[in-house]
């Protein structure tokens, strides 16, 4: 019974080029959430996904920065561009449900280092 | 800008000292708060999940209280252990839409 699969768990790359972080939920949930963790900082949410929709992106940056969560196959948050900045670990969970009484399962995070 | 608070931000305690540490929040418009235990190198893990006022949780030796009318939480540890010793997470349900995260309390137990 897999978990939240979050891959790859670490990323390098360069100035200017393109970061994608994928993430499979667990079986049987359709709410995914991506949280940012900066270096010495907590977990700052980004975006929310059900399959085919955003619900809520308040915490995504205007610029660069996108998600989507396809019918088929897993969620992926997609950096374009990166800077230094975006240097981060970068963790999704799912839950069953968008209640509040639905825990979100976390993966393990993707550690994104930007040269 | 929701608010979630979390003090203090980290704790040392000796083995077999009980301990607490309060996650406060807003009051207004309460729809769920989550607590979360978060070892390094491992992911967050749901500890609790509590929805109305005057709740109170149990597992094992860890302990949740909850008060929504002034938007505070409070969470128990008896007799700390070494094992006890992670990052501890609250976090409060933005009406369905998402969680918001406090900055944690850190907790270490020292043998």
């Amino acid at each position: 019974n897999a978990g939240v699969m979050q891959n790859p768990r670490h990323l390098v790359r360069r100035r200017g080029q393109e970061a994608r972080l994928r993430c499979s939920p667990m079986k049987g949930h359709s709410h995914v959430y991506w949280y940012r963790q900066l270096p010495e900082e907590g977990l700052k949410f980004m975006v929310y996904l059900q399959k085919e929709n955003i619900i809520d992106e308040s915490g995504m940056p205007k610029e660069r920065f996108s998600a989507e969560f396809p019918k088929e196959g897993p969620s992926i948050l997609r950096i374009q561009q990166v800077v230094r900045g975006d240097s981060a670990a970068y963790f999704c969970a799912s839950s069953q449900g968008s209640s509040g009484a639905n825990v979100l399962t976390f993966g393990a995070g993707s550690r994104l280092t930007v040269l | 800008i929701l608010n979630v608070e979390q003090s203090p931000q980290s704790l040392h305690v000796q083995e077999g000292d009980s301990t607490n540490f309060t996650c406060s929040f807003p009051s207004s418009n309460f729809y769920a708060l989550h607590w979360y235990r978060w070892e390094t190198a491992k992911s967050p893990e749901a500890l609790f999940v509590m929805t109305l006022n005057g709740d109170e949780k149990k597992k094992g030796r860890i302990s949740a209280t909850l008060n929504t009318k002034e938007g505070y939480s409070y969470l128990y540890i008896k007799g700390s252990q070494p094992e006890d010793s992670a990052t501890y997470l609250c976090a409060y349900d933005n009406y369905g839409q998402n969680f918001v995260f406090g900055p944690g309390t850190r907790l270490s137990v020292l043998p």
